[in-house]
């Protein structure tokens, strides 16, 4: 098994330039999250999604959209990049169903910078 | 909502120290708690989880962590560190009701350690 992939793993945009950032997992987990991680300040959670079709937002998701057209993909959409945008975004997903024990595997991150 | 607060940001150890890496969390409800590392350059992996059971946990490399409910309280142990544990550390909380709750996570504490 890969896990979870992600990628690009860095990328500079211009502000108001759109990109979508990809996220792939093989491990036929049902629960995906993606989180942005600011310097200092720990991990915040963006969106997630239960299964296929189904999103919900977390704590910070203006600026950012979701969709989960299969179980194994959930890309992250910027529409307009902004300079508070600049984070370490992580993907991560984990098998759910009903349980709150089983452990959340991350991908490798992606380094966006928005200049 | 949910938080957790780690006490120090950065601690600096010589190697064979002991390590106490302190964790707070907030919530009314039962959770379910987790340490993750992440290594310089890598993703963050988990270390240990507390879900139910006997308080104090072990996870790999030598770490292990105590639950204190009366305290809130989730502190990460090492009894002799190495170089090699130079690494972000991140305490995590989620709701134990099962549903599709990302983690909270706490800011983090940079650990170096000096040969």
């Amino acid at each position: 098994n890969a896990g979870v992939t992600q990628t690009p793993k860095f990328r500079i945009l211009k502000i108001g330039q759109s990109m979508t950032l990809q996220c792939t997992q093989d491990m036929n987990h049902n629960y995906m999250y993606w989180y942005r991680q600011d310097p200092g300040m720990g991990l915040k959670l963006i969106y997630y999604s239960v299964g296929a079709g189904i999103t919900d937002k977390g704590e910070v998701p203006n600026g950012y959209n979701v969709s989960r057209s299969t179980t194994e993909d959930f890309p992250l959409r910027l529409e307009l990049a902004a300079p508070s945008q600049t984070s370490v975004y992580f993907c991560a997903s984990r098998w759910g169903r009903g349980s709150s024990t089983d452990t959340q595997y991350f991908g490798p991150g992606t380094r966006l910078t928005v200049l | 909502a949910q938080s957790v607060s780690q006490h120090n940001h950065h601690v600096i150890l010589s190697e064979a120290a002991s390590l106490e890496l302190g964790c707070n969390y907030s919530y009314g409800g039962t959770v379910n708690l987790f340490w993750y590392v992440q290594y310089p350059g890598q993703h963050l992996q988990l270390l240990l989880k507390y879900f139910s059971g006997d308080p104090l946990v072990k996870g790999i490399k030598g770490f292990e962590a105590e639950f204190i409910k009366s305290k809130f309280s989730f502190n990460l142990r090492k009894p002799s560190v190495q170089w090699s544990d130079t690494a972000e550390y991140f305490c995590a909380v989620i709701s134990s009701g099962g549903g599709a709750d990302g983690l909270t996570f706490g800011k983090g504490t940079h650990l170096i350690i000096q040969p």
